[in-house]
């Protein structure tokens, strides 16, 4: 099964507009955390935020938030006053903190385009 | 400038070669990771290293080979034995349980 699940392969936002990203996982863990990174064009993987599964505030950095529901298993990424330079891939990652390594498992993806 | 250097950018290979991709932090970090990304795919892990002289195989690691004699490299070999190799490859570090940060990536074509 998935360990994470990214639904929308594209999504398209206008200039200064916000945009929510969908991202659910799967794990039986109770401790894990949660990732997002930004690919541009360019192929390096940006990092962006982290939730962990025991923050009980929604992590915030900038522009980003992440909307953290445990109990239905999502961890959506805003985005708030969209700008060009956000078009990109974005991936959610999840880390399984239980299995004692640090390894992330990631999503398919969304490709964001943001539309003067 | 602390970072994340991975080279070559681009990277040809001919079939039944061994090649190797560089990866070289200096941001004192313990552990270090390849992943590989195909198009239109997530990054899927294929080594680890949480120590010098220490390394674990991940999800896909059939076909390739690494080492970590220095803590600032983890050098890959994609190995004559790996069947589809051409895929963009990408390096991350971090502190032990930390956020992992990447590299620029290599592209690696098989011709």
């Amino acid at each position: 099964a998935q360990k994470i699940t990214q639904t929308q392969p594209g999504m398209f936002v206008q200039e200064k507009e916000a945009v929510t990203l969908d991202c659910t996982y799967d794990t039986s863990d109770q401790s894990y955390g949660l990732f997002w990174y930004k690919q541009p064009s360019s192929g390096e993987m940006i990092f962006l935020i982290y939730q962990g599964s025991y923050d009980e505030q929604n992590a915030t950095e900038g522009r980003y938030s992440l909307n953290f529901q445990k109990a239905r298993k999502s961890a959506n990424l805003v985005i708030s006053a969209s700008q060009l330079g956000d078009s990109a891939m974005y991936f959610c990652a999840m880390r399984e903190v239980q299995t004692g390594a640090n390894n992330l498992f990631f999503g398919t993806g969304t490709r964001l385009t943001v539309i003067p | 400038d602390g970072g994340i250097t991975q080279s070559p950018k681009y990277l040809f290979r001919k079939e039944g070669q061994n090649v190797t991709l560089s990866c070289e932090q200096n941001l004192n970090h313990d552990a270090m990771y390849w992943y590989r990304q195909d198009p239109g795919q997530g990054l899927r892990l294929i080594y680890y290293s949480q120590i010098v002289n220490d390394f674990q195989k991940g999800d896909i690691a059939e076909g390739y080979s690494v080492s970590r004699e220095k803590k600032e490299s983890f050098p890959l070999t994609v190995t004559s034995a790996q069947k589809n190799p051409t895929a963009f490859y990408l390096c991350a570090s971090s502190r032990s349980t930390d956020t992992q940060y990447f590299g620029p990536g290599t592209r690696l074509t098989v011709l």
